[in-house]
Parts: C-alpha cells; sequence; structure tokens
C-alpha cells in the first residue's frame, strides 16, 4: 500500500522560503493513475488545496498562492516537494502530502508536519 | 470565504442519522464535477469517506453515503456512533478558480 512521509523544518523565519519534501513508499511516484498534492490546515482552521503535480512535471496551483509557491518531482527519489517563498505568520499550518486520484480526490495521505514561521 | 458551504456543526444522540450539506454553484458541483467527503478525527490527518458523490472506499463502513443534486451534495451517517464525531469536509473542483476546493468543514458532535 502507498505511504507517504513529509519532512521540514518545522519553523521557518518571516520572509525566508518553506520547504518540504514527501516520500513515497509502496509505489511508484511514476504511476500514471495519480497526481501528487499538497493540502494545508492552519491551526483550528480548515483544508485548503496549495497544488498538485503530475510525475511528469506538470503542475496546477490554487490562485491564492501560485505567485509563491512550487512544486517539483523527482522521480529517482520517489518524493515530490512544496517550496512557499516570503512565508508569513498566515502560512503557519500543517502541512499535508497526498496522493490525488485522476478523479480529483484525495486517496491517501501522509499524517502531516507543523510548520511555524515565526523569528 | 470556500466557495463550498457547509454548516459549521451538526449534532445528533447515537443511534440517529444526520446528514451534511455542502453548497455550491454552476462553477463546481453544479457543474457535474465529482464531490467527495473526508472525516477527520482530532489530530490525525484526513481520511477519504466518499469520492465521486456516492462511493465508498474499502473498508468505510455503510452507515457513511453520499449524494448530490444540482449544485449541492449531502453525507448522510445513519446508526450514528460515538467514534464519530469529528470534522467532515467536502471537495470538489472548481472551473473557475481551475483547481481542488474545499468546504470549510462541519464539526460533527455525538450527544
Amino acid at each position: 500500500q502507498l505511504q507517504l512521509q513529509e519532512s521540514g523544518p518545522g519553523l521557518v523565519k518571516p520572509s525566508e522560503t518553506l520547504s518540504l519534501t514527501c516520500t513515497v513508499s509502496g509505489g511508484s511516484i511514476t504511476n500514471n493513475n495519480y497526481y501528487w498534492g499538497w493540502i494545508r490546515q492552519p491551526p483550528g482552521k480548515g483544508l485548503e488545496w496549495i497544488g498538485s503535480v503530475y510525475y511528469s512535471g506538470t503542475t496546477y496551483y490554487t490562485p491564492s498562492l501560485k505567485s509563491r509557491v512550487t512544486i517539483s518531482v523527482d522521480t529517482s527519489r520517489n518524493q515530490f516537494s512544496l517550496r512557499v517563498s516570503s512565508v508569513t505568520a498566515a502560512d503557519t499550518a500543517v502541512y499535508y502530502c497526498a496522493i490525488e486520484h485522476r478523479e480529483d480526490y484525495f486517496d491517501f495521505w501522509g499524517q502531516g508536519t507543523l510548520i511555524t514561521v515565526s523569528s | 470565504q470556500s466557495v463550498l458551504t457547509q454548516p459549521p456543526s451538526v449534532s445528533g444522540a447515537p443511534g440517529q442519522r444526520v446528514t451534511i450539506s455542502c453548497t455550491g454553484s454552476t462553477s463546481n458541483i453544479g457543474a457535474g464535477y465529482g464531490v467527495h467527503w473526508y472525516q477527520q478525527l482530532p489530530g490525525t490527518a484526513p481520511k477519504l469517506l466518499i469520492y465521486v458523490n456516492n462511493n465508498r472506499p474499502s473498508g468505510v463502513s455503510d452507515r457513511f453515503s453520499g449524494s448530490k443534486t444540482g449544485t449541492s451534495a449531502s453525507l448522510a451517517i445513519s446508526g450514528l456512533q460515538a467514534e464519530d464525531a469529528a470534522d467532515y469536509y467536502c471537495q470538489s473542483y472548481d472551473s473557475t478558480l481551475r483547481g481542488r476546493v474545499f468546504g470549510a468543514g462541519t464539526k460533527l458532535t455525538v450527544l
């Protein structure tokens, strides 16, 4: 069964760049049935889709974050990554990576990692 | 503000049936895009509960069911149990935003 694990710094300073990696195990990231997505959840709030990537490198981003977000895929390492630039306190959230089915639903989720933006 | 509208909270007694609504528009649910539902237990990652309107993944109890009509969808939970207490989110695709969208979530309390 496919499993996902997020990894990242935990604490990021304002104006810096947040970088997270999601490692896929139990299957190949080149599976053409899936996209690979990032979703975040600010403390006590709801879910927000950030963006998704196909193994070919094709990306889709939510409009409100598009100018600051980059999602990439590394097929050799079976990983995909998220970068969010110029972060502020509003970017503090639990960040989840997830497997996205071609019909736009998220099959499986990583356990999530809390990223705090603070000096 | 979410493009998919859910009630902030619902409640029910054990054994009862509750429904959670998800209201969208002609650019998402009404455009024919599938509606999906997730259950998030306290302190855990969301779990897929219903996909493409009314389909249950393997292992999800048949007490959970989904439906869709026009620009709205609903999640029904029958035979309510204490362990159903959680946050529930609907999700679809929006053609105007050109992306996946979530409702703001509904907190289910089992009385």
